[in-house]
């Protein structure tokens, strides 16, 4: 079983849809929750960065930790067709630099 | 502003054969990784270092070598290329700030390599 488990897509929505995505975790120690951004052919981009448990938001993105059920969100309003790439969720626990990541979803936002 | 600068883009390799990936940052960053990234495997680390002269193996590191003899750079070597070796590499440098820094990882455009 990997440590971290992200459904991979594809995932297509209408734009200005609200885009829901998920990552699960088996490793109690990760601390450092963060999202990123990958367009096609590219690296990957942080797009947000959370420590511990609760909600961080900028601009049209919110990402969501909750520690006790080991799950984290990430939330995508008013999508956009900019928006569409593959999104990895990334964590890692405290005093280690690795980073353990998902296999990431890939988002569609269709105009 | 270069920040993570990886070469080639693109590489062909026969198997057996042997090469090096370049990278290298401008930020002055300690900590420096390489990630292979397949198709519904996500990122794995292959191997990072934490300054010159430092290097340590991550979750793959079978079939690579790794060198740091500078801050700024840190080449990924394929001892005997095999076609399970066929995969986008990427470098990474990590930004600290403090104690435990940022969390922001900073990437490279990658390297795809084809080993036939």
């Amino acid at each position: 079983q990997k440590e971290v488990e992200q459904d991979p897509g594809p995932l297509s929505v209408p734009e200005g849809a609200i885009v829901s995505l998920n990552c699960t975790y088996s490793n109690s120690a990760f601390q450092y929750f963060m999202w990123y951004r990958q367009y096609s052919r590219k690296g990957p981009e942080l797009l947000m960065y959370t420590y511990s448990s609760g909600n961080k938001e900028d601009g049209r993105f919110t990402a969501q930790v909750d520690k006790s059920s080991k799950y984290i969100s990430l939330f995508i309003r008013d999508s956009q067709p900019s928006d569409s790439a593959t999104y990895l969720c990334a964590m890692r626990s405290t005093g280690r630099r690795a980073l353990t990541f998902g296999s990431g979803t890939r988002l569609q936002v269709q105009p | 502003n270069a920040g993570v600068t990886q070469t080639p883009k693109f590489q062909v390799l026969k198997t057996g054969q042997s090469m090096t990936l370049q990278c290298a940052q401008d930020m002055n960053h300690e900590y420096m990784s390489w990630y292979r990234q397949d198709p519904g495997m996500g990122l794995r680390l292959i191997h990072y270092s934490v300054g010159a002269g430092i290097t340590d193996q991550g979750e793959v590191p079978n079939g690579y070598n790794v060198s740091r003899s500078t801050t700024e750079d840190f080449p990924l070597r394929l001892l005997s290329a095999a076609p399970s070796q066929t995969s986008v590499y990427f470098c990474a440098s990590f930004a600290t700030m403090g104690g435990e820094g940022t969390g922001e990882l900073f990437f490279g455009e990658g390297s795809r390599l084809t080993v036939l």
